[in-house]
């Protein structure tokens, strides 16, 4: 069993849409991120969080540490969004960074 | 500052030739990673430095070998390549382990 799940795995949405990626994982953990990776294959962070919620724009991630499950929003989605979303785990004896296979999302005009 | 480089962009090797991969960052941070993407896999760790002169071992480090002589850069070897290493690296830095800036990646071919 993978220990960082993303659910699901490939998403087509149309512009405007209001957009959920998931992200379960089954080890313990200290923090949890959001990464883009574009069309061109450069990786970028989003987000860092241990607890609650963060926003940066249209973007929106929330992390529950009882239910160890993480969602990644978008509101008001457009196609300049369409890339991979990955979720990573910090966690495991050396604290080294566990991802998830990602989600891909194609946002239409 | 340019962030976290990588060199080269495209490299095909035939099975059996060698190769080294070059990371460069100037943010001054002490941990570097080199990590493989293969299709419908998540990222996967090489191997891994705290600091100048350090390595670890990742999750997957067989075939390869790194080096880290000087803080800024982080090189990654593979003395005989095979066509399972065909992937796409990455290498990452990071002022501390959870957040990591990431390199452009270098795409690998091994016929």
């Amino acid at each position: 069993k993978n220990e960082v799940e993303q659910s699901p795995q490939n998403l087509t949405a149309q512009e405007g849409e209001f957009i959920t990626i998931n992200c379960s994982y089954s080890v313990g953990i200290s923090a949890l991120h959001w990464l883009q990776q574009h069309p061109g294959g450069g990786i970028v962070s989003l987000f860092m969080l241990s607890s609650g919620k963060k926003k940066h724009g249209r973007l929106i991630a929330t992390i529950n540490i009882q239910e160890k499950h993480s969602s990644l929003h978008i509101t008001a989605s457009h196609p300049r969004d369409s890339a991979v979303y990955i979720c990573a785990v910090k966690g495991g004896s050396q604290g080294n960074l566990i991802f998830g296979k990602g989600t891909k999302l194609s946002v239409k005009p | 500052n340019a962030g976290v480089t990588q060199t080269p962009k495209f490299r095909v090797l035939k099975t059996g030739q060698s190769m080294t991969l070059l990371c460069a960052q100037d943010m001054n941070h002490e941990y570097m990673y080199w990590y493989r993407q293969d299709p419908g896999m998540g990222l996967r760790l090489i191997h891994y430095s705290v600091g100048e002169g350090t390595t670890a071992k990742g999750e997957v480090p067989d075939g390869y070998n790194v080096s880290r002589l000087k803080k800024q850069n982080f090189l990654l070897g593979l003395e005989s390549a095979a066509p399972s290493q065909t992937s796409v690296y990455f290498c990452a830095s990071s002022y501390s382990r959870p957040e990591q800036y990431f390199g452009p990646g270098t795409r690998l071919t091994v016929t």
